[in-house]
This record gives structure tokens, C-alpha cells and sequence, in this order.
């Protein structure tokens, strides 16, 4: 079993839909969690982090963390087309990161 | 801010021969990652370095060597390329120590390799 469970999609939706994706981890060390957006050809940049469980909002953006569950996820409301990208959760114990295989998300005007 | 720069941006390389990717930052980051990404396993750390003069193995090591003279420089060597290290490597940094305890990192925009 991998340490970060992420489901690959694809996954298609309509411009303005409300896009959820989730990650799934075992162990009950990691701190921070992460979400990482990445356009194509290019690296990964920071969307956001949250430490321990709870929410966050940043604007369009909610990321949400479930210690309990070992279960994270972020929301994007109003999604545009210009949100289609590769979406990767991370998690940390201070710099030991590991990462899901991120989700490949299109948004279709 | 410049923040990470790589070179090359792509390479083809022959088995056998040997090849230096090249990452430099300019946050004065303390520590910094080479990691390699391939489809459906996402993103594997090779090797990391805390801070200059010291380096650690991450997940895959093998085949791959760094070194950290300085703050701002950490290059990833291949001694003798073989066609499964043909992947797309991103070199990130972090402030370890940071105020929000995050220790976050940022990646540079990669270089693809082809090993043939």
C-alpha cells in the first residue's frame, strides 16, 4: 500500500462546477498537508497547506484535512478552464514529504 | 525573483554516458530536493541536502549522486545513464526552520530526460 493514495482521474467537468479531490494517507505522523497545482511542461507550484485538521479557504480554493480519517481534500468552486491542471496533495513531517500521483482535472468552457 | 532555475530544459542521452543536471536557487533556502516524476507514480525524492556541505538519501538514490558546495547550487549527477532513469527531474527547495513550520517547497520548472 503506498504511503499517499490519490485517484488519477482523469476527471472532466463542466466550466462553474464545483470540483472535489481527495487523497487518502497511513501514516498518522504527517503534519502539513499540501495541495500543488501543475500546469503542463511545467512544475509544481503551492495552491495551499493546512496544518492538522481542519479547514482553509483561499478564495475558489478549500482545502480540508481529516486527521482522523487520514483523508484531506481540496474544493474548487466556480471552476474555470483555466483551473485544468495536474493537482498533487502532499504531506509532510517537517521536510520528509511524499506526494500522491496527482489527479489530471480539465475544466471544458 | 528568479526563485529555481534548471538546465538543461531536455536532454537525450546515450546508455552508458555520463550527464550533470544543474539547479540553482536564489531564496537562500537551506535545503533542497531533486525528486523524479513519472506517470502514475508521481513525484520520488532522490537525494536532499539539509544544508550546504551535507547531503542525505530520499526514496531512489540509486544511480544519482549530488553534491552541495555552496547555498545557492545543487547538481544531480548521473555516473552512467540507463534508460529507466528517463524521466522529467524537478529540483525544490525549502526553508527549513521556517516562522509558519511549513517548510514548503518550491520546484523548478524540470528538465526532461530521455535515456536511450
Amino acid at each position: 500500500q503506498k504511503e499517499v493514495e490519490q485517484d488519477p482521474g482523469p476527471l472532466s467537468v463542466p466550466e462553474g462546477a464545483i470540483v472535489s479531490l481527495n487523497c487518502t494517507y497511513s501514516n498518522s505522523a504527517f503534519q502539513y498537508f499540501m495541495w500543488y497545482r501543475q500546469y503542463s511542461r511545467k512544475g509544481p507550484e503551492l495552491l495551499m497547506y493546512t496544518y492538522s485538521s481542519g479547514n482553509k479557504e483561499d478564495g475558489r480554493f478549500t482545502a480540508q484535512v481529516d486527521k482522523s480519517s487520514k483523508y484531506i481534500s481540496l474544493f474548487i468552486r466556480d471552476s474555470q478552464p483555466s483551473d485544468s491542471a495536474t493537482y498533487l496533495c502532499a504531506m509532510s513531517v517537517r521536510n520528509d514529504m511524499r506526494f500522491g500521483a496527482g489527479t489530471r482535472l480539465t475544466v471544458k468552457p | 525573483t528568479a526563485g529555481i532555475t534548471q538546465a538543461p530544459t531536455s536532454q537525450i542521452l546515450a546508455a552508458g554516458r555520463s550527464m550533470t543536471l544543474r539547479c540553482t536557487q536564489d531564496m537562500r533556502h537551506n535545503a533542497m530536493y531533486w525528486y523524479r516524476q513519472d506517470l502514475g507514480l508521481g513525484l520520488r525524492l532522490i537525494h536532499y541536502s539539509n544544508t550546504a556541505g551535507t547531503t542525505g538519501k530520499g526514496e531512489v538514490p540509486d544511480g544519482y549522486s549530488v553534491s552541495r558546495a555552496n547555498t545557492d547550487d545543487f547538481p544531480l549527477t548521473l555516473a552512467s545513464a540507463v534508460p529507466s532513469q528517463t524521466s522529467v527531474y524537478f529540483c525544490a527547495s525549502s526553508d527549513l526552520g521556517s516562522p509558519e513550520g511549513t517548510d514548503t517547497q518550491y520546484f523548478g520548472p524540470g528538465t526532461r530526460l530521455t535515456v536511450l
